[in-house]
């Protein structure tokens, strides 16, 4: 079966301390994989997505993601979180065919610490 | 202005009431979704339209109906609202065409619906 897992629930870090958000998959193939950001009030914007190629992607607001298909991982990094990354982070999982449709995780909360 | 609009933001309704959640899109994208999202379980796919004349069920799609009015508009009903589809809802667009892998989604804000 198809699965998105997010085993952390709740995150905090210190301001400018470093992140990794862990997620893992279950898919069929290698899957399309992305990352979604919810800001407290606000709906889901897209951080990073991976499709092929280079395993690193970067995203925006200065978020990376590795795909290691050995461990079905697609974990989000951050070398340096600022108070505005506090928010709900989605890890989700698509298929190549134009039918599929996006699987998400539970979401990771990330607080931060001053 | 936004490129995904749903209204309305917020509703507190009753158990047995008819409810439409309306849904609209200026980004010309031919895809929309409804997901509803819950604590703990990230968002399920109640329904999805890759254009105005298809229409599919989701995982979650019992207890509620939706519309397809236009390409720019999608709406979710729920025929009688029951307490466990508290939730908040959420619209979303992609424009991934039919040769073209499931491409990013973007959403609208969400709608809090509270069921009593």
């Amino acid at each position: 079966a198809q699965s998105v897992t997010q085993p952390d629930i709740h995150i905090t870090v210190s301001e400018g301390a470093s992140l990794e958000l862990r997620c893992n998959y279950s898919y069929g193939a290698t899957p399309y994989l992305f990352w979604y950001v919810q800001s407290p009030g606000q709906g889901l914007q897209l951080l990073l997505k991976y499709f092929s190629g280079d395993t690193l992607v970067q995203g925006i607001k200065g978020f990376e993601a590795e795909f290691k298909r050995s461990q079905s991982s697609f974990n989000l990094r951050k070398p340096s979180v600022h108070w505005s990354d506090a928010a709900e982070y989605f890890c989700a999982v698509a298929g190549y065919s134009s039918a599929s449709k996006i699987i998400f995780g539970s979401g990771t909360r990330l607080s931060i610490r001053p | 202005d936004a490129d995904v609009t749903q209204t309305p933001r917020n509703r507190i309704t009753k158990t047995g009431k008819r409810i439409m959640l309306e849904c609209s899109q200026t980004k010309g994208h031919d895809r929309m979704y409804w997901y509803r999202q819950d604590p703990g379980l990230g968002l399920r796919l109640i329904y999805y339209s890759f254009d105005v004349k298809d229409i599919n069920k989701g995982e979650i799609s019992d207890g509620y109906s939706v519309s397809r009015q236009a390409q720019a508009k999608f709406s979710l009903s729920l025929e009688s609202a029951i307490p466990n589809q508290t939730a908040l809802y959420f619209c979303a667009t992609s424009d991934a065409g039919q040769s073209v892998p499931l491409g990013e989604q973007f959403f609208g804000p969400g709608t809090r619906l509270t069921v009593l």
